[in-house]
């Protein structure tokens, strides 16, 4: 798998939006790049993911770069319940193995 | 609810025991996942099961791990003579194979099992 690195921990003001930044520069032709969040004491949560396009769901917006050596998760409007680690990942078609790494503790502030 | 459940929530257990754990994924799931996540860390990913067959195997997975799925629908995870450094929440997931582009689908993840080696 390719290697994901992402800042160890962001603050992002409650209703502004957030935007989670990860590089994988290694990153190959035929690998996804999914985020995942992880609450306190809870299981992670699938959120996202795009292989080259720009993606949105009713959770986040993912950009990729054109080159697809980075990408950013946009939280367009944080709340207090965003407060999580968040986690970059890529993925090569055909395998299920997936590298979660340290990701990202985003702090929301009121 | 019917989301992934995982027994039991905690157990603590001494060196050199035995323990095994339960998931019970989302049902009709026919993929399920097994992870290890220590403190601070992410998940560390440990196998994979495509319906009863499993598929692939990390090399995390020692002697002492082995993962079944006899029927196709819940898992075990059992560990054997346990140690210190086994001390972790272990995190079972499943998802379904609805043959989307890229062969993956969102995981969907249990609350956990948390071990703690005495």
């Amino acid at each position: 798998d390719a290697k994901t690195t992402q800042p160890t921990s962001m603050d992002c003001a409650e209703g502004r939006a957030a935007n989670l930044p990860c590089n994988h520069s290694t990153i190959s032709g035929n690998e996804y790049v999914y985020w995942y969040r992880q609450i306190h004491s809870q299981g992670p949560q699938y959120i996202i993911h795009g292989l080259k396009n720009n993606e949105t769901n009713e959770m986040a917006s993912l950009i990729i770069t054109e080159d697809r050596k980075s990408s950013t998760l946009i939280l367009p409007h944080a709340t207090l319940r965003d407060t999580a680690v968040y986690y970059c990942i890529v993925r090569e078609v055909g395998y299920q193995k997936v590298t979660f790494g340290i990701g990202t503790k985003l702090q929301v502030i009121p | 609810d019917t989301g992934v459940s995982q027994n039991p929530r905690h157990k603590i257990t001494k060196r050199g025991q035995n323990v095994t754990f339960r998931c019970d994924p989302i049902s009709e799931h026919n993929r399920l996942y097994w992870y290890r996540q220590t403190l601070g860390q992410g998940p560390e990913f440990l196998t994979y099961f495509q319906n009863e067959a499993q598929l692939e195997k990390s090399r995390l997975l020692s002697d002492r791990f082995s993962a079944e799925r006899p029927k196709g629908s819940f898992s075990t995870l059992e560990i054997q003579r346990t140690e210190q450094g086994d001390s972790a929440m272990y995190l079972c997931a499943s998802s379904p194979d609805l043959g989307l582009a890229g062969g993956y689908n969102e995981q969907f993840f249990g609350p956990g099992t948390r071990l703690t080696v005495l």
